[in-house]
C-alpha cells in the first residue's frame, strides 16, 4: 500500500500571501494519478487538480499542482478567504487509492 | 447535471449490518467507476473500494474485505455498500464518489455523493 504522507499538518497564512503544501509517497506515482481536494467543514471534498497538475473544471488558476515520482506540491499563489480549508493529496497508482492525512490551511 | 444522492442517516448496534444507496444521475451510469471513501467524525478520508457499474466487478481496500460488498441496480442507476458486523470505530461520513475520466485517462475523483452519517452505538 501507498502511504501519502502531508507536510505541514497545519499551515497558518494570511490572505494575499502564497501557500505551499507537500505530498510525500512511500514509492513512485506515475504523475497522472495523483489528485487534490479540498474540503471545508460539513461538505464533500472537492477535486482541484488531477494528474498532478491539470486543474479540474472550474477551479481557479490561482490553484496549480506540480511534482513527480515521490513528491508533489499543491501551491496557492494568492489566498482568498475561501481558500481556508483542509487539503488531501491522493494517489490511484496502486490499489488501496489512499489519501494523506490532510493540511489544514487556517487564517493566522 | 451530475449529481449522486445518498441515503439518510442510519443509527446501528454493534454487530448489525448497513446498507447505504447512492442514485446517480445526469451522466451514463455505466461509464464510470464508483468509489466509496469514508471519514469518521474529525479525521481524514479513508478509501473503501470500487465497483464497475458496467459489469458489478469490484474490488476491496484489505482492510475491508470480508465485510464489505458493494453492488449496484443499473435500472435504477444506483449504487450501494454494504458493511458488517459493524463496530464503533465504523462510526463515520460514508462518501460515494465517481471517479472522472478525461481522454479517457483518470480525471481524479470528480463528483462526490452528499455523504451518510453511519452511527454505531450499544
Amino acid at each position: 500500500e501507498i502511504v501519502l504522507t502531508q507536510s505541514p499538518g497545519t499551515l497558518s497564512l494570511s490572505p494575499g500571501e502564497r501557500a505551499t503544501l507537500s505530498c510525500r509517497a512511500s514509492q513512485s506515482v506515475r504523475s497522472n494519478y495523483l489528485a487534490w481536494y479540498q474540503q471545508k467543514p460539513g461538505q464533500a471534498p472537492r477535486l482541484l487538480i488531477y494528474g498532478a497538475s491539470s486543474r479540474a473544471t472550474g477551479i481557479p488558476d490561482r490553484f496549480s499542482g506540480s511534482g513527480s515520482g515521490t513528491d508533489f506540491t499543491l501551491t496557492i499563489s494568492r489566498l482568498e478567504p475561501e481558500d481556508f480549508a483542509v487539503y488531501y493529496c491522493q494517489q490511484y497508482n496502486n490499489s488501496p487509492y489512499s489519501f494523506g492525512q490532510g493540511t489544514k490551511l487556517e487564517i493566522k | 447535471q451530475v449529481q449522486l444522492v445518498q441515503s439518510g442517516a442510519e443509527v446501528k448496534k454493534p454487530g448489525a449490518s448497513v446498507k447505504v444507496s447512492c442514485k446517480s444521475s445526469g451522466y451514463t451510469f455505466t461509464g464510470h467507476y464508483i468509489h466509496w471513501v469514508r471519514q469518521a467524525p474529525g479525521q481524514g478520508l479513508e478509501y473503501m473500494g470500487w465497483i464497475k457499474p458496467k459489469s458489478g466487478g469490484a474490488d476491496y481496500a484489505q482492510k475491508f474485505q470480508g465485510r464489505v460488498t458493494m453492488t449496484r441496480d443499473t435500472s435504477a442507476t444506483t449504487t450501494y455498500l454494504e458493511l458488517r458486523s459493524l463496530r464503533s470505530d465504523d462510526t463515520a461520513v460514508y462518501f460515494c464518489v465517481r471517479e472522472g475520466l478525461i481522454a479517457q485517462t483518470w480525471g481524479g475523483f470528480d463528483y462526490w455523493g452528499q455523504g451518510t452519517l453511519v452511527t454505531v452505538s450499544s
